[in-house]
């Protein structure tokens, strides 16, 4: 993997479904991995920031874990509701540089 | 408390002409970033002012980008004689040190 990659691209999930996506990223040089929620018209949420191998994060029904030796994190959302519906960024930083490198993003819609 | 904020929040702008994009980040932090999204890419990193250090102007795609950061306050990014390729979505972010990056809403940019 040499960039940071998401899948899938888009998702349509029915309401009250779980459902879960991948970022994949560079392991070497590795320092931090950071998910944010981008609802259209509005700022970029922060949703968790993971630096260690096994760390698992939580926020109602968002959770997310992070894999760094294999160079992987999943976000879960449990019972999917229609203000889930955003566009779900995983990004990196690595050791001595702040800037993030994002994925293009998971696009996430819930069906009523 | 206030968040980062962007101005304008769209502009429209004719090919050849200067623009400049305005970012207030969050009061005390001392880190400021700006990105863009061009369509169908993901978000990029532009440049990145921490304190009274060099900012690192890695990610400035010509010479026709420039930013400044007045009092390690407010960000000035400039675009000169814009290209239709600068038609993206401008973001600013603001952090403590190395901390989470607080996103504001964005400018959308649309060079005719």
């Amino acid at each position: 993997i040499l960039n940071v990659e998401q899948s899938p691209q888009s998702l349509h999930v029915q309401e009250g479904d779980s459902t879960n996506f991948t970022c994949s990223f560079p392991s070497s040089n590795f320092y931090a991995l950071h998910w944010y929620r981008w609802e259209t018209a509005k700022s970029p949420e922060a949703l968790f920031v993971m630096t260690l191998n096994g760390d698992e994060k939580k926020k109602g029904q968002i959770s997310a874990t992070l894999n760094t030796k294999e160079g992987y994190s999943y976000l879960y959302i449990k019972g999917s509701q229609p203000e889930d519906s955003a566009t779900y960024l995983c990004a990196t930083t690595n050791f001595g540089n702040e800037k993030l490198t994002f994925g293009t993003g998971t696009r996430l819609t819930i069906i009523p | 408390g206030a968040g980062v904020s962007q101005s304008p929040s769209n502009k429209v702008t004719e090919k050849g002409k200067d623009v400049e994009l305005r970012c207030d980040p969050i009061s005390g932090h001392t880190a400021l970033y700006w990105y863009r999204q061009s369509l169908g890419q993901g978000l990029e990193f532009l440049i990145y002012f921490q304190g009274n250090s060099a900012p690192d102007k890695s990610g400035l795609p010509s010479d026709r980008f420039s930013a400044e950061r007045t009092g390690g306050s407010v960000s000035t990014l400039t675009i000169q004689r814009t290209q239709q390729e600068d038609s993206a979505v401008y973001l600013c972010a603001s952090s403590l040190s190395e901390g989470t990056q607080y996103f504001g809403p964005g400018t959308r940019l649309t060079v005719l």
